[in-house]
């Protein structure tokens, strides 16, 4: 199975960016990183997801390292409704292969 | 419909009862997935359909799970004999083609409490 390492919880002040990362040192050359977030109560959401090059949506920035044995989500400015589980997860499939979720770091995002 | 539906969004069931999860996907899209989330966990895969047909179901923790998708829309996750460790949220998600990088869209699950 496809294993990620994610600190299992972090804080951070409304407005500021919030900074999670990722360690994905098994990762192989085809295959990507994804990032999904799961608010309570709802399904997993997906965010953004990059091979080697860094990449910026509307909801985030991704940092993938030059070795691609890790990676960074970056949310420019937090809000209270960012508060989620976030999972960080790579996949040479995509959706096709069954995504492998691990525990994901819980992102509290304070007033 | 706007997203993926799933119903019922909570299920209760005495041990030993049959329970049947329905998923309605967004329009269109050929892939969909189960996975199964226990508490404090991150969702697992159970199975994979693409239209109507499934191609893997390696994830199904018993011979007491069984899904379907007949006509590659509505899905059904159908578990036989509920026992307490079934206890879990039942996700769905699909996607457009199925094609490698393609992002999931998830329903709210069903959370199925059995006693």
């Amino acid at each position: 199975d496809a294993k990620t390492t994610q600190p299992p919880s972090m804080d951070c002040a409304e407005g500021r960016a919030a900074n999670l990362p990722c360690n994905h040192s098994t990762i192989s050359g085809n295959e990507y990183v994804y990032w999904y977030r799961q608010i309570h109560s709802q399904g997993p959401q997906y965010i953004i997801h990059g091979l080697k090059n860094n990449e910026t949506n509307e909801m985030a920035s991704l940092i993938i390292t030059e070795d691609r044995k890790s990676s960074t989500l970056i949310l420019p400015h937090a809000t209270l409704r960012d508060t989620a589980v976030y999972y960080c997860i790579f996949t040479s499939g995509g959706g096709a292969d069954g995504l492998t979720f691990g525990k994901g770091t819980h992102l509290i995002i304070q007033p | 419909g706007a997203g993926v539906s799933q119903s019922p969004r909570y299920k209760v069931a005495k041990r030993g009862q049959d329970v049947a999860l329905r998923c309605d996907p967004i329009s269109g899209h050929v892939s969909l997935f189960w996975y199964q989330q226990a508490l404090g966990q991150g969702p697992e895969f159970l199975t994979y359909f693409q239209n109507e047909a499934q191609l893997d179901k390696s994830g199904l923790p018993s011979d007491r799970f069984f899904a379907e998708r007949p006509e590659g829309s509505v899905s059904t996750l159908k578990i036989q004999r509920t026992q307490k460790e079934d206890s879990a949220v039942y996700l769905c998600a699909s996607s457009l083609e199925g094609q490698p990088n393609e992002k999931l869209f998830f329903g709210s699950g069903t959370q199925l409490s059995v006693l």
